[in-house]
């Protein structure tokens, strides 16, 4: 049983520049979540991924935008990036009708 | 906030009884508790609708009707140090999104 898996772990970006995050989601989920979590601060909701389609958001502006392939796997895109942008950007992945979650080891952005 | 958590930090040292606390103020459908270590990653150590569960030194606990859920550990050793979160998942809202506390900064000193 593979876990969920997050590329890259690490990644330096200047403002203004656009950043993908990606994310394989865990073998039988269908489900994948993104959470933005600032420095010293619980996660956040960033929005949720279930059949290709966004299926909930939290409070994020626009440039914050997803994707979800047919195997599952995810894509976080931002777009105009923000010194406010750096943070832990952490996956979990679900099945639909399962309460537990797997996480992936989370991409550390940094935004100079 | 949806999820408060108490203690922010915590010091124990090796061999303390040690409670971490979690209240929550929406209907929920599940409350994980999860461990961060200092590289990121979440492991999730318990999900709870109801009662109490227990995994070796760890042990968990909910009342649902109070909005309330203890983690304990006994018998702490300095591995255990890590922040501990408590993460809700609201019956109120679809999906399966998590609400998650502020967590709890847990060190244990040899």
């Amino acid at each position: 049983e593979t876990g969920v898996t997050q590329s890259p772990t690490h990644l330096i970006k200047t403002r203004g520049q656009q950043v993908t995050l990606r994310c394989s989601s865990q073998s039988g989920h269908n489900t994948v979540s993104w959470y933005q979590q600032a420095l010293g601060q619980g996660p956040q909701f960033i929005f949720q991924y279930y059949r290709e389609e966004e299926n909930g958001r939290g409070n994020f502006p626009p440039r914050f935008s997803g994707l979800q392939f047919p195997n599952y796997s995810s894509e976080l895109n931002v777009n105009a990036l923000e010194l406010d942008d750096s943070a832990l950007y952490l996956c979990a992945s679900s099945q639909t009708g399962d309460y537990g979650y797997t996480f992936g080891s989370g991409t550390r952005l940094t935004v100079v | 906030n949806e999820v408060e958590q108490s203690p922010q930090n915590l010091t124990a040292q090796e061999g303390e009884f040690i409670t971490i606390n979690c209240s929550y103020s929406v209907g929920i459908s599940a409350l994980h508790w999860l461990q961060q270590h200092p590289g990121g990653g979440i492991v999730s150590l318990f999900m709870l609708s109801s009662g109490k569960k227990k995994h070796g030194r760890l042990i968990a606990t909910i009342n649902i009707q109070e909005k309330h859920s203890s983690l304990h550990i006994t018998a702490s050793h300095p591995r255990d140090s890590a922040v501990y979160i408590c993460a809700v998942r609201s019956s109120e809202t679809s999906g399966s999104r998590l609400t998650f506390g502020e967590g709890t900064q847990l060190t244990v000193n040899p």
